[in-house]
């Protein structure tokens, strides 16, 4: 089982959609939950962090984690085109002291 | 301007060639992170570098050497020993383990 599982997608959208991103994982000793944003052929975005849970806003973006599910998500309020891209949830534990990356979700918003 | 550079972003090379990805920061950040990145796959960490004259091995080292003579460089070399040497390498850097900030990647095409 892997440490932390991430939809793939493709997910497409229509412009102006409320996205809902998500990743799931195991361990319980993860404490910070990062979301990257990774546009085609370029490196990693940090677009949010979050420390415990609970909800985490920024602009368009809010970041949500329920420790007690093991599950943690990124919602985009009024998606725009150039919010297509693949989004990375990464965790990290003090026990691990390293990035755990999910796969990516690729999102597609179309107009 | 502060930021992550790498250099080439393309690279091609014949097998059992070694070469040196370029990786500068200019954010005076401690550490210093190699990734790899394969289609449908997280990142997965090769080596990191806490301080200046220190690293140590990630996940996924072997074919890989690394050297942290100054704070600003973290050079990668993909050496002949790499089976699958093909990808899009990424370099990152942070003061806090969690708070990753990356390089736009080389791309690196072994024939």
């Amino acid at each position: 089982q892997k440490e932390v599982e991430q939809d793939p997608g493709p997910l497409s959208v229509p412009e102006g959609a409320i996205v809902s991103l998500n990743c799931t994982y195991s361990n319980s000793a993860f404490q910070y939950f990062m979301w990257y944003r990774q546009y085609s052929r370029k490196g990693p975005e940090l677009l949010m962090y979050t420390y415990s849970s609970g909800n985490k806003e920024d602009g368009r973006f809010t970041a949500q984690v329920d420790k007690s599910s093991k599950y943690i998500s990124l919602f985009i309020r009024d998606s725009q085109p150039s919010d297509s891209a693949t989004y990375l949830c990464a965790l990290f534990s003090g026990g691990y002291n390293k990035l755990i990356f999910g796969a990516g979700t690729r999102l597609a918003v179309h107009p | 301007d502060g930021g992550i550079t790498q250099s080439p972003k393309y690279l091609f090379r014949k097998e059992g060639q070694n070469v040196t990805l370029s990786c500068e920061q200019n954010l005076n950040h401690d550490a210093m992170y190699w990734y790899r990145q394969d289609p449908g796959q997280g990142l997965r960490l090769i080596y990191y570098s806490q301080i200046v004259n220190d690293f140590q091995k990630g996940d996924i080292a072997e074919g890989y050497s690394v050297s942290r003579e100054k704070k600003e460089s973290f050079p990668l070399t993909v050496t002949s020993a790499q089976k699958n040497p093909t990808a899009f390498y990424l370099c990152a850097s942070s003061t806090e383990r969690y708070e990753q900030y990356f390089g736009p990647g080389t791309r690196l095409t072994v024939t």
